[in-house]
């Protein structure tokens, strides 16, 4: 199946850095969210977007729905040590009550 | 917590035996979904169901795999004779009726199958 790619795939930031990154699809999506995964644990929901162009911030997050509605963007902003763990974004084409199609994950270690 | 309750956390089976995976959705949610997640991968959507209904199995492989969602009770994923390709992460999420756009799918913590 299909499958969103994001990038960068890893990164490594120092602690106080902003962030960004990327999800790109082949194809058009109607709602893009963006999830974070904590080792041995579930993704759990950081923000949803549901209109092309849209920008929504969540605390030091935030992210933006593609005006082409093919991509989307996350930025972290003054990054902390527990902003370490994956980052998925996800894409789905009738709303959220339908399969998400989830990107490859960008996996983010922060230093000291 | 009214979150979304997957068990076991963690099953071992040996190849052909059968798996069974639960999941309990979000107080309220009649929309359940199961994922699978391989290592250093992405979740693949394997199905969506409501009470009583498979709406969306798309993702599920033709043999071995079902899927139940119930009239009361938990949601339940069912491999049967387990082989080594099916070690993996299995996570459900579950979202409100009505198909509203603006309650995105909550996930649960995962159900890790390991295949000896």
């Amino acid at each position: 199946g299909q499958q969103l790619n994001q990038s960068p795939q890893s990164m490594f930031i120092q602690e106080g850095e902003d962030v960004s990154m990327n999800c790109t699809s082949s194809s058009i999506f109607n709602t893009w969210l963006w999830y974070k995964q904590d080792p041995g644990e579930g993704p759990v929901l950081l923000i949803a977007l549901y209109k092309a162009g849209e920008l929504t911030s969540n605390g030091r997050l935030t992210a933006q729905f593609g005006t082409t509605r093919k991509d989307s963007f996350l930025n972290i902003s003054a990054s902390i040590p527990s902003d370490v763990g994956i980052y998925f974004c996800a894409g789905a084409y009738t709303g959220t009550a339908s399969k998400l199609t989830f990107g490859t994950g960008t996996r983010l270690q922060v230093t000291l | 917590n009214a979150g979304v309750m997957q068990n076991p956390r963690h099953l071992v089976r040996r190849r052909g035996q059968e798996a069974r995976l639960r999941c309990s959705p979000m107080k309220g949610h009649s929309h359940v979904y199961w994922y699978r997640q391989l290592p250093e991968e992405g979740l693949k959507f394997m199905v969506y169901l409501q009470k009583e209904n498979i709406i969306d199995e798309s993702g599920m492989p033709k043999e071995r795999f079902s899927a139940e969602f119930p009239k009361e009770g938990p949601s339940i994923l069912r491999i049967q004779q387990v082989v080594r390709g099916d070690s993996a992460a299995y996570f459900c999420a579950s979202s409100p009726p009505g198909g509203d756009s603006n309650q995105p799918q909550h996930f649960g913590d995962g159900t890790r199958l390991s295949i000896l």
